[in-house]
This record gives structure tokens, C-alpha cells and sequence, in this order.
């Protein structure tokens, strides 16, 4: 089953705007939410992480906003820019579970110039 | 790009031939995993690794076996290929995620492996 579910799949975004990627999870032990940002033939790489002490987590135009209750979290893109133009994967873990990453389906932003 | 090579970078080979891809690591982290990652389902994790000889199953491991001999390499073999294993593999690695917090896990450059 699919722990963790991400939306939309894809998102075209004008230059500037705001480009909003959600997701929602299932299990209440996950206490670890990362953001993964890929670029073609590349690996994913953190761009961004919460625990869910908190409701929100800043850093530059990346933003994490955090619902425990709903049990979702979304990532927020503030000033879109063209180099923005990746796949990009939240994730979910638990603490003391080796690290292991339990991915949504990601998510395919394009931002136009 | 932390010091993580995968290899091959690409590789196509036939139904029912074994494979093995392999993970080096210059970055001496405990821990490694493999993914594999597809269209509509992110990416999932195959098998991990939590020190030499110290290896675990993940969500999607039927048809795959791994070893680490060495605390910088991690192998994942193909015991016979199939159409289905058409994927992207990714390694990662992680220093210590169960000191209390979860680190960073840093991703290879991947793996398109292409059965036919």
C-alpha cells in the first residue's frame, strides 16, 4: 500500500508564482519528512525537512507547512524560477528505523519562464 | 555529489541473466540502501544495508540479493533479470540515523538498467 500519497503529479507554474506540492501519510510513528529535489539523470537530493514538533520550517523561497492532525504536509515555493524545473519527492521515516524512506510518487514541476 | 559511484551507469541486458550493480562509497557511512524508482510510484526501497555483512529486506526485495563485504561497497544482484526490474536503481547512503535523529541519506548518480 502506498504510505505515503503525493499531489499533483505534474504542476506548470508561471515564473514568480507560487508552486504548491502536497502530500499525506498514514502511519502516526512517521516523525521524519524530508523533501527530495531530482533533476534529470540525477539523484535526489534534501532540499528541505520538518519533524512534526513544529508546523512550519523556512529556508529561502522553500517552505514546509505541517498538519499533524490531518496528517499532511505540503511544500511551498515562493518566487518560482524556470531553474526550479525538477521532480520533487516527500518522504517519511521514523526515528531508530535505519533511515529508511518511505517516498511518494513525486511530483513533476515545470516553471515557465 | 557526496562520494557515492554507481555502477554501470547503464546497462541493458537479457531476461533470465544475472546482474549486479554495484555501490562505492568514500564518505564512510554505516549505512546503505538500495532504490528503485519508477513512474507513479516514487521511489521504493529494494534492500538496505546496516554495517558489513549486515543487511535487511525492504518493501519491494523479491528478486533482489545485496552484500557488503566492505563498509564502502554495497552490491545488488539480479538474480535473473526480468522485465519487471526495468528501473532506475539508486544507492544511498546515511551516517547514523538511529542516533536519536534521522541524517541526510545522499543519493548516487543511479542506475538504468534495461531488461529485454
Amino acid at each position: 500500500q502506498q504510505q505515503v500519497k503525493q499531489s499533483p503529479q505534474s504542476l506548470i507554474v508561471q515564473k514568480g508564482g507560487i508552486s504548491i506540492i502536497n502530500c499525506a501519510y498514514e502511519n502516526t510513528a512517521f516523525d521524519y519528512f524530508p523533501w527530495y529535489q531530482q533533476f534529470p539523470g540525477k539523484g535526489p537530493a534534501l532540499l528541505i525537512a520538518i519533524r512534526p514538533d513544529v508546523s512550519e520550517k523556512k529556508e529561502g523561497r522553500f517552505t514546509i507547512s505541517f498538519n499533524k492532525s490531518a496528517k499532511q504536509f505540503s511544500l511551498h515555493i515562493m518566487d518560482s524560477q524556470p531553474g526550479d524545473s525538477a521532480t520533487y519527492f516527500c518522504a517519511a521515516s521514523k526515528t531508530g528505523n535505519t533511515g529508511k524512506l518511505i517516498f511518494g510518487q513525486g511530483t513533476t514541476l515545470q516553471v515557465k519562464p | 555529489d557526496a562520494g557515492i559511484t554507481q555502477s554501470p551507469r547503464h546497462k541493458v541486458t537479457e531476461t533470465g541473466t544475472p546482474v549486479t550493480l554495484r555501490c562505492h562509497q568514500t564518505e564512510n557511512h554505516r549505512y546503505m540502501y538500495w532504490y528503485r524508482q519508477d513512474p507513479g510510484h516514487g521511489l521504493r526501497l529494494i534492500h538496505y544495508s546496516y554495517g558489513v555483512k549486515d543487511t535487511d529486506k525492504g518493501e519491494v526485495s523479491d528478486g533482489y540479493s545485496v552484500s557488503r563485504s566492505k563498509t564502502e561497497d554495497f552490491l545488488l544482484t539480479l538474480e535473473s533479470a526480468t522485465s519487471s526490474q526495468t528501473s532506475v536503481y539508486f544507492c544511498a547512503i546515511s551516517e547514523s540515523p538511529n542516533r536519536g535523529k534521522n541524517t541526510e541519506a545522499f543519493f548516487g548518480q543511479g542506475t538504468r538498467l534495461t531488461v529485454v
